[in-house]
């Protein structure tokens, strides 16, 4: 069974500094990885995902992720933290179910921005 | 209006009540999920519906029942809840595809209906 594992239940960073969030994933294929954020009293939205080719792939908001298939992470960074992005980060791999998809997620890490 | 949308956002019952949550999506997907969030625990699936059809559900208790009378409307109907059912509970759609990548789907997610239950 697929699974997701965010071992930094917390992180507290000082805007502009960099971020690295953990992810580390269990699938038996190649996994379909996403990164989501969900803010206060909001929806979960999506960050990144990645799906094959380029192992550093691009998202939203000046965020990146790299897969990892040796480690089974695929861990999100960005260089310099802003305040605006204090919310709840999600990682999740996608697998199916009859003809549509599924996500299974982490327990997500809580992000801090200090000013 | 786009995307999916969510009703009502807050919700409180009593134990004995009978409420209904919604869930509309305005992005022509014909997949769609209710997921619930709570607290210190991963999201949890409990439904999901492909062209209308449940295609899995898991392990939900009887007093959630999901009802998707087309592709753009899913209800999670709800009955003598417990006070531990209070949560976050999320929609999500998205197009479903061939079985070979239907796990690559992005699914768009709503802004979620809070329910407390007394």
């Amino acid at each position: 069974a697929q699974s997701v594992t965010q071992p930094d239940i917390h992180i507290t960073v000082s805007e502009g500094a960099s971020l690295e969030l953990r992810c580390n994933y269990s699938y038996g294929a190649t996994p379909y990885l996403f990164w989501y954020v969900q803010s206060p009293g909001q929806g979960l939205q999506l960050l990144l995902k990645y799906f094959s080719g380029d192992t550093l792939v691009q998202g939203i908001k000046g965020f990146e992720a790299e897969f990892k298939r040796s480690q089974s992470s695929f861990n999100l960074r960005k260089p310099s933290v802003h305040w605006s992005d204090a919310a709840e980060y999600f990682c999740a791999v996608g697998g199916m179910t009859g003809t549509a998809s599924k996500l299974t997620f982490g327990t997500g890490t809580r992000l801090q921005v200090t000013l | 209006e786009t995307g999916v949308t969510q009703t009502p956002r807050h919700l409180v019952m009593g134990m004995t009540n009978k409420k209904s949550l919604k869930c509309e999506q305005h992005l022509g997907h014909n997949a769609m999920y209710w997921y619930k969030q709570s607290a210190k625990k991963p999201l949890e699936l409990m439904f999901v519906y492909s062209l209308e059809e449940r295609v899995e559900n898991n392990s939900v208790p009887s007093r959630f029942s999901p009802e998707c009378p087309n592709s753009s409307h899913l209800f999670l109907h709800l009955h003598t809840l417990q006070p531990e059912d209070s949560a976050l509970y999320l929609c999500a759609s998205s197009h479903p595809q061939g079985a070979k990548t239907s796990g690559a789907n992005v699914l768009t997610f709503g802004a979620g209906s809070r329910l407390t239950v007394l």
